[in-house]
């Protein structure tokens, strides 16, 4: 079976930080990666979307960069943090084709101070 | 534009009552529609997927219902658990995009004991 995993699940940062969340897939090969920010009340915001090994797409202009160096494994980093990338971080696979079902990990809480 | 809208933004019922909650898009051109259920802190779990063809679909307890031609989705919770106090969004995937998911705000439903 397929598994998703994130970490760190929780993560204090303090305004001008680094930051680098990781994601990895177990159990699927090639799947299409994607990172998402949730904030509170509003709906998911697709931030990135991978279809292979170093092929990265960018929804919405941040200072947040995304990274797949391996086939599973999908990375979101930023040089410096700032009070507005506070929020949910969600990482999600799927299936090639895009018609299928995103499966979503457990994802990160990160706060900015 | 391309928008995913919820109703109610939350709702509070008792244990064993039942409820619909309201999905209303304006994506174009329309591939399929999901329902997720979302625990605090937690990834998104699909409940179902709708295609343009269907009409209900049912999971156990919930059962969703599409109108392709108003654009219109309701997830009916029958008989509630306490387990079902859960954020349930909406998302809509654009057809013309193999990664354009639209997704709502979401309803946060809190059922009591």
């Amino acid at each position: 079976s397929q598994t998703i995993h994130q970490w760190p699940a929780t993560l204090v940062q303090p305004v001008g930080s680094p930051l680098s969340l990781e994601c990895t897939v177990e159990g699927t090969s090639n799947p299409n990666l994607y990172w998402y920010r949730q904030a509170a009340g509003r709906g998911l915001q697709l931030l990135f979307y991978s279809v292979g090994i170093g092929q990265i797409s960018s929804e919405v202009p941040q200072n947040l960069s995304a990274s797949r160096p391996q086939d599973r494994q999908f990375i979101l980093s930023s040089k410096k943090l700032l009070l507005s990338d506070s929020g949910f971080y969600l990482c999600a696979w799927s299936v090639k084709g895009g018609g299928y079902e995103q499966y979503f990990g457990p994802g990160t809480r990160l706060t900015v101070t | 534009k391309n928008q995913v809208e919820q109703s109610p933004q939350s709702l509070i019922i008792l244990e064993g009552k039942n409820c619909t909650l309201q999905c209303n898009y304006t994506v174009s051109p329309f591939s399929n529609l999901r329902w997720y259920k979302q625990d605090t802190g937690r990834g998104p779990v699909s409940l179902t997927i709708m295609t343009f063809s269907e009409n209900t679909k049912s999971n156990g307890r919930y059962t969703a219902t599409l109108d392709a031609d108003t654009k219109q989705s309701s997830l009916h919770i029958t008989a509630s658990q306490l387990s079902d106090s859960a954020s349930y969004i909406c998302v809509v995937r654009k057809g013309s995009g193999t990664y354009k998911y639209i997704f709502g705000t979401g309803t946060r439903l809190k059922v009591l004991a």
